[in-house]
């Protein structure tokens, strides 16, 4: 079974440039999510998706960050302008409701160097 | 508050040894709960879920969750070198399992 792709693995742009991370999940996957991790710290969640709809996206900068799913399959998150603070690693997971929970698979992530 | 609480070691145990790792959650209808292993510069990969009190087993790896007192802990026996790496606790809740990572934990194994 093919895991979680995502690319670009790695992105460098200034600031104020824009940019777009794309990630195809687990077939048969109906949540995807995109989570922030910088350096040190534990993955933020920025959006989860069930299936086309956003069930949280409360943590997402709405003023600059976009995301969306086509189809139920493929999801793009896009960061326009881009600040220095967005620098981090960006991931997109997908899981397929298990007993109880979500457990969760991850793709290699997508390494943004803001300079 | 934070919702996931990991003390950020780092851990440092030497090979053959338990390595305990602790997280306490916040949220009391939090329902399920996972340990995720991190290696630099990698991506999380899923070891544990446990959705229920008391003890679950899965080869050198035990979870232990107790609702009450909003505690889940991993217990890894006979620790390697390679099992140097971050271990992150997450927990969801809510009907669409909101999820919450940690800060993560970092565990040193001592050759």
């Amino acid at each position: 079974e093919a895991g979680v792709a995502q690319s670009p693995r790695y992105k460098i742009i200034e600031k104020r440039q824009s940019v777009a991370f794309w990630c195809n999940p687990i077939s048969g996957h109906a949540t995807l999510y995109w989570y922030q991790q910088i350096l040190g710290q534990g993955p933020k969640l920025l959006i989860q998706f069930q299936n086309n709809g956003v069930v949280d996206d409360s943590q997402l900068p709405k003023d600059r960050f976009s995301a969306e799913r086509l189809k139920g399959v493929d999801s793009t998150l896009k960061i326009q302008p881009a600040k220095l603070e967005d620098s981090a690693v960006y991931l997109c997971a997908s899981s397929l409701r298990g007993r109880g929970g979500y457990e969760q698979y991850f793709g290699p992530g997508t390494r943004l160097t803001v300079t | 508050q934070k919702e996931v609480e990991q003390n950020s070691g780092p851990l440092s145990v030497p090979e053959g040894a338990i390595a305990s790792l602790n997280c306490t959650y916040s949220d009391r209808v939090s329902q399920s709960f996972f340990w995720y292993r991190q290696y630099s510069g990698k991506s999380p990969e899923l070891i544990m879920s446990i959705y229920s009190n008391g003890d679950k087993e899965d080869g050198r790896f035990t979870a232990q969750l107790n609702k009450a007192s909003q505690y889940v802990s991993l217990l890894i026996r006979d620790s390697q070198p390679s099992d140097s790496a971050t271990y992150l606790c997450a927990s969801t809740l809510g009907g669409y399992q909101k999820v919450t990572f940690g800060t993560g934990t970092k565990l040193q194994v001592i050759p």
